[in-house]
């Protein structure tokens, strides 16, 4: 079966801080891969997308930046982060072949103060 | 611009009711029709997903779509309070996006 880790969970960073947050995807391959962000009590909004090892497609202009190393690995990065950074982000694979379903991570939770 | 509208709620019901919660799209391109549930503080999790006009059952819920009029909704019988969460309706066009609404917040009383 398939699974989805992200990491980290949580964490605290103060403004200008860097930012890498990772998910990984086991059981599938070649799975299409999404960064969406949750403000507080805010819809999901679609930042990142990719269909392909080093294909990234950016939904929304912003400080942040995606990549894709590897099949099943998606890297969400910030050089310097800004209080407006600060969500619940969630990584979701989507198998290309099914029926366009998104399933999500655990999602990590970031506070920039 | 695509978008995907909820009524935020909160919709408040008793124990043993029927919760209807509702959503409208803009891109009559639109194919692909979810519902997810998100408990606070947790990832989203599908509930249902539906395809083609009509009703699609599975348990306790109901999905309904209405491609013509760009409605879907989604019925909940007999109410539990583990079903108080926030539900999101998304909606997937041809392409590789699916665009979420803000979500509806359910609350069910015992």
């Amino acid at each position: 079966s398939q699974t989805i880790h992200q990491w980290p969970a949580t964490l605290v960073q103060p403004v200008g801080s860097p930012l890498s947050l990772e998910c990984t995807v086991e059981g599938t391959s070649n799975p299409n891969l999404y960064w969406y962000r949750q403000a507080a009590g805010r819809g999901l909004q679609l930042l990142f997308y990719s269909v392909g090892i080093g294909q990234i497609s950016s939904e929304v202009p912003q400080n942040l930046s995606a990549s894709r190393p590897q099949d099943r690995q998606f890297i969400l990065s910030s050089k310097k982060l800004l209080l407006s950074d600060s969500g619940f982000y969630l990584c979701a694979w989507m198998n290309r072949l099914g029926a366009n379903v998104l399933t999500f991570g655990a999602g990590s939770r970031l506070t920039v103060l | 611009q695509k978008e995907v509208e909820q009524n935020s709620g909160p919709l408040s019901v008793p124990e043993g009711a029927i919760a209807s919660l509702n959503c409208t799209y803009s891109d009559r391109g639109s194919q692909s029709f979810f519902w997810y549930r998100q408990y606070s503080g947790k990832s989203p999790e599908l509930i249902m997903s539906i395809y083609s006009n009509g009703d699609k059952e599975d348990g306790r819920f109901t999905a309904q779509l209405n491609k013509a009029s760009q409605y879907v909704s989604l019925l909940i019988r007999d109410s539990q309070p583990s079903d108080s969460a926030t539900y999101l309706c998304a909606v997937k066009a041809g392409g590789f996006k699916t665009i979420f609404g803000a979500g509806t917040r359910l609350f069910v009383k015992a």
